[in-house]
């Protein structure tokens, strides 16, 4: 079946870094697009960042253009999320999910839990 | 940026009954539309997509219906383990965005 598990989430202080993984298996991944979304505490869900099946094409939501990276590694179907420049208000679970082309994120990890605090 | 707008954000409602939730577009995403049902302690799951399409394993209780800049889920009869936060989302564009969420409690 499908597994998608995140890690690499932890306590960071503001302005630091942080680098997301999700390991993918149980189903092809060089052939899905995949999607990184958070929810921050008491808030709604929010979508972050979409890599294409072969990584050719990334986008971004606009409070993370230019300080996240979204990437993946099909050899090692792992996806993964560059945190740069990190504000508290990027404080939140973070989940990867996989993309079914219009349809939807049809699977999605557990999460990891990211806080930016001094 | 498409906005989805969710009615009403809260609902309390009783075993058996019928419920049905709005999502409004700010603009035509013709029937690029998703639900998602959200347990705490859980992550989402897909329950209907492209507006009207039930997934697998999903009870057909559950039933999306809209295209356009209107959609709404309903669940027709609601039963204990329905009660959760509902989200709509957009598949049309970039960046993808979710609605606020409609937390649906016991009455």
């Amino acid at each position: 079946q499908v597994q998608l598990v995140e890690s690499g989430g932890g306590v960071v202080q503001p302005g630091r870094s942080l680098r997301l993984s999700c390991a993918a298996s149980g189903f092809t991944f060089n052939i899905h697009a995949m999607h990184w979304v958070r929810q921050a505490p008491g808030k709604g869900l929010d979508w972050v960042a979409l890599i294409s099946y072969d990584g050719s094409n990334k986008y971004y939501t606009d409070s993370v253009k230019g300080r996240f990276t979204i990437s993946r590694d099909n050899s090692k179907n792992t996806l993964y999320l560059q945190m740069n420049s990190l504000r508290p208000e990027d404080t939140a679970v973070y989940y990867c999910a996989r993309d079914d082309g219009s349809r939807g994120l049809d699977n999605w990890g557990q999460g990891t839990l990211v806080t930016v605090s001094s | 940026d498409i906005q989805l707008t969710q009615s009403p954000s809260f609902l309390s409602a009783s075993v058996g009954d019928r419920v049905t939730i709005t999502c409004r577009a700010s603009q035509d995403i013709s029937s690029y539309l998703a639900w998602y049902q959200r347990k705490p302690g859980k992550a989402p799951k897909l329950l209907i997509n492209t507006a009207s399409t039930l997934q697998s394993g999903v009870p057909s209780r559950f039933s999306g219906s809209g295209s356009g800049t209107e959609f709404t889920l309903t669940i027709s009869s609601l039963q204990p383990e329905d009660f959760a936060t509902y989200y709509c989302q957009q598949n049309n564009n970039y960046p993808r965005t979710f609605g606020q969420g409609t937390k649906v409690e016991i009455k």
